[in-house]
């Protein structure tokens, strides 16, 4: 299974909206919606932002969402702040013998 | 509140064997499939293997099946990862996580695994 696609770097400034793109195949990302997004701080481990493509966990803020369209997914990070920049993973289920295909990581730069 | 601290980590030998583990508590264990995804130094996370709430299902990833093994002991609230032939490309931090469904619930702080000679 290839990795994930994401772009290497978005940058926005405190209050303006971000989109990473995930882009997967018809195996992964197109084929199921379980797509998940993570968030990671230097030295950390990830923390759960996103699963099964838009949904949030208990305590994500509402400032973050997910949605997909064929084989890509995005997540929107809208009223940036300066503790949302960090790196993002996107995951997908891939079929039985796959639990997981991460994508890359984006790094998110707040100005 | 839900904790997963790994042990094991360190520096070992191409060839050799290390066994990881990671301690559960906080939440109903048995409940949950577990798996490990590792990270290795400066790159991105890379799912490595997967074990169903009673380890009926086992999955790993292409780069790690034949030379890793993941299990788990309920009644211990634990899960193993039995790591052998290592090669310096499985240099990386490994993370234990919870999956309740197809994500990545909870996480571990990591252990580190060096192989270098």
């Amino acid at each position: 299974q290839s990795a994930l696609t994401q772009p290497r770097s978005v940058s926005g400034s405190p209050g303006q909206s971000v989109t990473i793109s995930c882009t997967g195949t018809s195996s992964d990302v197109g084929g199921y919606n379980y797509v998940s997004w993570y968030q990671q701080h230097p030295g950390k481990a990830p923390k759960l932002m996103i699963y099964d493509v838009s949904k949030r966990p208990s305590g994500v803020p509402d400032r973050f969402s997910g949605s997909k369209s064929g084989n890509t997914a995005s997540l929107t990070i809208s009223g940036l702040q300066a503790e949302d920049e960090a790196d993002y993973y996107c995951c997908s289920y891939a079929g039985s013998y796959t639990f997981g295909v991460f994508g890359g990581g984006t790094k998110l730069t707040v100005l | 509140e839900v904790q997963l601290v790994e042990s094991g980590g360190g520096l070992v030998k191409p060839g050799g064997s290390l066994r990881l583990s990671c301690a559960a508590s906080g939440f109903t264990f048995s409940s949950y499939s577990m798996n490990w995804v590792r990270q290795a130094p400066g790159k991105g996370l890379e799912w490595v293997s997967s074990i169903s709430s009673s380890s009926s299902y086992i999955y790993y990833a292409d780069s790690v099946k034949g030379r890793f093994t993941i299990s788990r002991d309920n009644a211990k609230n634990s899960l193993y990862l039995q790591m052998n032939s290592l090669r310096a490309e499985d240099t990386a931090v490994y993370y234990c996580a919870t999956s309740y469904g197809y994500r990545f619930d909870y996480w571990g702080q990591g252990t580190l695994v060096t192989v270098s000679s």
